[in-house]
């Protein structure tokens, strides 16, 4: 595709229950970030993934949020037993080549946990 | 670890008016910086990226700086219009596994 692409665009949930999101990056962008940005807040790393390497996974919050990348493609993050805290903007970016090229982020999915 | 600063947090301009947004980095070792304008419930837009070993680029009205020794940058945006309206955010990555954003400077043109 043209862009990074995401889906859903928004997504409401009940507490407990799990969800996954969606990231198709830009076709041959060998590195996948995902960010998480709450109300007012900046930019929250998560996870980051690149080539076939082990995904650095520094940033996910709780064992409960889990990433992966499947044939160096699409890249599905799954959150567990959602809390309220879970409730934010989750993007996704991808680039050529990592720390050299533009990263382009995609429109995100907006995740309201009730 | 890489902190990213951008001053003013907040700016208001009168249409037409030329402006300069600020951003500061701690560790001058860095591959580049990219600039990001991010419009409301929106995602990401890419403006600029400049490369640690250019001073400036340039896109239309646009224009980055860069100065690596003393850790900043700025965007200078030229005869501003309602349409620049939008929240604008500096990025620069470490090794490449993330990006350091800056808090960002929301900006309003006033028509």
């Amino acid at each position: 595709g043209a862009g990074v692409s995401q889906s859903p665009s928004n997504k409401v949930t009940e507490k407990g229950k799990d969800v996954e999101l969606r990231c198709d990056p830009i076709s041959g962008h060998t590195a996948l970030y995902w960010y998480r940005q709450s109300l007012g807040q900046g930019l929250e790393f998560l996870i980051y993934f690149q080539g076939n390497s082990a995904p650095d996974k520094s940033g996910l919050p709780s064992d409960r949020f889990s990433a992966e990348r499947t044939g160096g493609s699409v890249s599905t993050l799954t959150i567990q037993r959602t809390q309220q805290e879970d409730s934010a903007v989750y993007l996704c970016a991808s680039s050529l080549r990592p720390g050299v090229t533009e990263a382009f982020f995609g429109q995100g999915t907006r995740l309201t946990v009730v | 670890k890489q902190e990213v600063t951008q001053i003013p947090a907040a700016l208001s301009v009168p249409e037409g008016e030329n402006l300069v947004l600020n951003c500061s980095f701690t560790d001058s070792a860095i591959y580049n910086l990219q600039w990001f304008r991010q419009d409301p419930g929106k995602g990401l837009t890419s403006l600029l990226l400049i490369q640690s070993s250019q001073r400036e680029q340039t896109s239309g009205r646009l224009n980055a700086s860069l100065d690596k020794s003393s850790g900043r940058s700025t965007l200078y945006i030229a005869a501003s219009q309602p349409g620049d309206s939008a929240t604008y955010l500096c990025a620069v990555p470490n090794t490449g596994n993330q990006f350091y954003f800056g808090t960002g400077t929301s900006l309003t043109v006033i028509p």
